[in-house]
């Protein structure tokens, strides 16, 4: 079935460095990537989306490319800050199966 | 803009005891899910409504069962409640399917005591 895969472990990093987290991904369609936010004790919001191929999704200084050769579609943003700090979920929807399939997610922690 | 509200937001019940979530989604989107998420868990597919009928199911218990009402709101409905089943349940709406952008509500916190 459709899965999605997220680096393994939390994400320490000072503010202003750079961000990149890695996603890939399988389906047997073509899928609707997207990244989604989680702040604490908040319910889901969804920060960029990419319904096909070398589309590029960017919102609030976050960017990611849907990259059908490497099926990946991987968040980055250059400058971080401490508001950043939250849980981020990549996830991808089937075309013809329109649930959500979440990669477990990355607890991203930015300091000061 | 209008968001997807559910309620209750917090739900405390014993084990065995049956609960009901309710959700209303974005006025005119006809396409209801639920999520279950377990404590830093990534969130799992329940089961979803698209015009009231039931369009897909996923990791759903027997013992849970759901709808989707002529005014598109949707009720979970969970029965013999167990320690597992505390969670944070979210539902989420979009305007049709398709890989259509799902919209999250805040999500019900149950805790099953």
């Amino acid at each position: 079935g459709d899965s999605v895969t997220q680096m393994e472990g939390p994400v320490t990093l000072s503010e202003e460095a750079c961000l990149t987290i890695n996603c890939t991904y399988t389906a047997t369609g073509y899928p609707s990537l997207f990244w989604y936010v989680q702040y604490p004790g908040e319910g889901l919001q969804l920060l960029l989306k990419a319904t096909k191929a070398d589309d590029k999704g960017s919102n609030k200084g976050f960017e990611a490319t849907y990259r059908k050769e490497t099926t990946s579609f991987h968040l980055e943003k250059g400058s971080v800050q401490v508001s950043d700090s939250a849980v981020y979920f990549c996830a991808l929807s089937d075309y013809g199966n329109n649930r959500l399939a979440f990669g477990k997610g990355n607890q991203v922690v930015v300091i000061p | 803009a209008a968001g997807v509200i559910q309620s209750p937001r917090h739900l405390i019940k014993e084990k065995r005891e049956t609960a009901t979530l309710k959700c209303y989604p974005i006025p005119r989107h006809d396409t209801v899910y639920w999520y279950q998420q377990g404590p830093g868990q990534d969130p799992q597919f329940l089961i979803s409504f698209y015009e009231k009928m039931q369009s897909d199911k996923g990791s759903i218990p027997d013992r849970f069962s759901a709808q989707q009402f002529s005014d598109y709101h949707s009720e979970l409905n969970m029965s013999s409640l167990e320690l597992g089943d505390s969670a944070l349940y979210f539902c989420a709406s979009s305007l049709g399917q398709g890989g259509n952008e799902q919209f999250f509500g805040p999500g019900t916190r149950l805790t099953v005591l």
